[in-house]
């Protein structure tokens, strides 16, 4: 059984195009996050949802805008597609009510735009 | 603000040797600290984490890490590196917002290459 999974798990488009990722937990958190890895492998927080409310948001470009239709789901949802993001993007979730700080991170999504 | 510095974005060692990955931290607080393996073409493992319990850490697959305050470290040490531990190695704070979330800050990452 996967945790945490991404569709797709590759995505080539062109420049300008607008794209979704999609991400499903089975864990029973109720936080879920987005974050980008970049060409050079570093990782960094784009936002963060609590129960589907926004928590945070760090300064990512209003193309891009993540929905979280109920706590098991978020997804997101990139408009005009740039060269810069290219990028691998991974889904994580936190179970909030345990205490624990980890998250448990999805494969991630190859996202290629040309 | 809290950071993680991994020094070293290469490591290479010989299969058998000791793995030694490093990790120093900045935090105004008590911190909680991660290790976080990534396989070639795959999302993030937790290999293990401190909370304040105990100071030596032992994770997943041999692995194990020491919290020492008077040094800010969390170094990543394995006795005898396998084949199967070339990987990408992250080390990571986790911030605190208040209850609501937290967020993970990661280093920059180191990739250790076993040689046979």
């Amino acid at each position: 059984d996967t945790a945490v999974s991404q569709t797709p798990k590759y995505l080539v488009t062109q420049m300008g195009n607008d794209k979704s990722i999609k991400c499903e937990q089975n864990l029973g958190h109720d936080t879920m996050y987005w974050y980008k890895q970049d060409s050079k492998k570093f990782l960094k927080i784009m936002f963060s949802y609590n129960n589907k409310e926004l928590i945070i948001n760090e300064t990512v470009p209003n193309r891009f805008s993540p929905k979280s239709p109920d706590k098991a789901h978020l997804n997101l949802h990139i408009n005009s597609l740039e060269l810069g993001d290219s990028a691998v993007y991974f889904c994580a979730s936190w179970d909030r009510t345990s205490g624990a700080r980890e998250q448990f991170f999805g494969p991630g999504t190859r996202l290629t735009v040309l | 603000a809290q950071s993680v510095t991994q020094l070293g974005s290469h490591v290479s060692v010989s299969e058998g040797a000791l793995v030694l990955l490093r990790c120093n931290y900045s935090s105004s607080v008590p911190p909680y600290l991660f290790w976080y393996v990534q396989y070639p073409n795959q999302g993030l493992q937790l290999l293990l984490k401190y909370t304040s319990a105990a100071t030596l850490v032992k994770g997943i697959n041999g692995f194990e890490a020491e919290f020492k305050k008077s040094e800010t470290s969390f170094h990543l040490t394995k006795p005898s590196a396998h084949m199967s531990d070339a990987a990408e190695y992250f080390c990571a704070v986790s911030l605190n917002y208040g209850g609501a979330t937290n967020k993970l800050i990661f280093g920059t990452g180191t990739l250790l290459a076993v040689q046979p």
